[in-house]
């Protein structure tokens, strides 16, 4: 299916490492993208093209790629990135192209 | 640092056309596609379209029927048209920039308009 597919929420205490998945056909064959949004602030991209971090993103974001999954990892959470994460691809199955976001996942910091 | 300025009207009664404006100060705006994106209240994002300042655009299916987006080069702006919204068009809009090709990815983003509707 062209939808991409997240986990509502990933919980981890301080210090552990956070993976969040997404997982859709688009991902075979088109680049993931990921945002982190915290409460009423605009979405910001931490990862591009899979595992490209933005521009003063810390270290601790990683990106990865494996078939039609991209997974997103937090080595060493802090309570800072307790957050929703958006992954994105787009549909280019058709003569007009459009853009997918998954559903969201809420990392909550224990 | 590219920054993005929205506007437009936040309260609208059913039926009504939604009409939002953003503007670039980007020196490299014809270089990338353009975008609308919203956020319903609580919910996730959903694109609704792209424009490049060649005019070309790709719209959300789901919304295309009703959306209606354009550029104005010598402004550096971008508009979004939503005839007959409801209340399921209740949320947040984002203005952000794509990449240089065709559904890439969003680098800056707007601060994005609270738009609600409600009789």
């Amino acid at each position: 299916s062209y939808e991409l597919t997240q986990p509502p929420s990933v919980s981890v205490s301080p210090g552990q490492t956070a993976r969040i998945t997404c997982s859709g056909d688009a991902l075979s064959n088109l680049y993931g993208y990921w945002y982190q949004q915290k409460p009423g602030q605009a979405p910001v991209m931490i990862i591009y093209k899979d595992n490209k971090r933005s521009s003063g993103i810390p270290e601790r974001f990683s990106g990865s790629s494996s078939g039609t999954t991209v997974t997103l990892t937090i080595s060493g959470v802090q309570a800072e990135d307790e957050a929703d994460y958006y992954c994105q691809s787009a549909d280019t199955r058709h003569t007009s192209y459009s853009v997918i976001f998954g559903g969201g996942t809420k990392l909550t910091v224990l | 640092q590219v920054q993005i300025q929205q506007w437009g009207a936040g309260l609208l009664k059913p039926s009504e056309t939604l009409s939002l404006t953003c503007g670039v100060s980007d020196e490299s705006f014809s270089h990338f596609y353009w975008n609308w994106i919203r956020q319903p209240p609580g919910k996730g994002l959903e694109w609704i379209a792209e424009i490049y300042y060649s005019g070309r655009t790709n719209y959300n299916p789901s919304l295309k029927s009703r959306v209606s987006i354009s550029v104005d080069m010598s402004r550096k702006q971008l508009s979004l048209k939503l005839t007959s919204v409801t209340a399921a068009d209740t949320a947040v809009y984002y203005c952000a920039r794509g990449g240089g090709k065709s559904v890439e990815r969003f680098d800056f983003w707007g601060q994005g308009t609270l738009v609600t509707v409600s009789s």
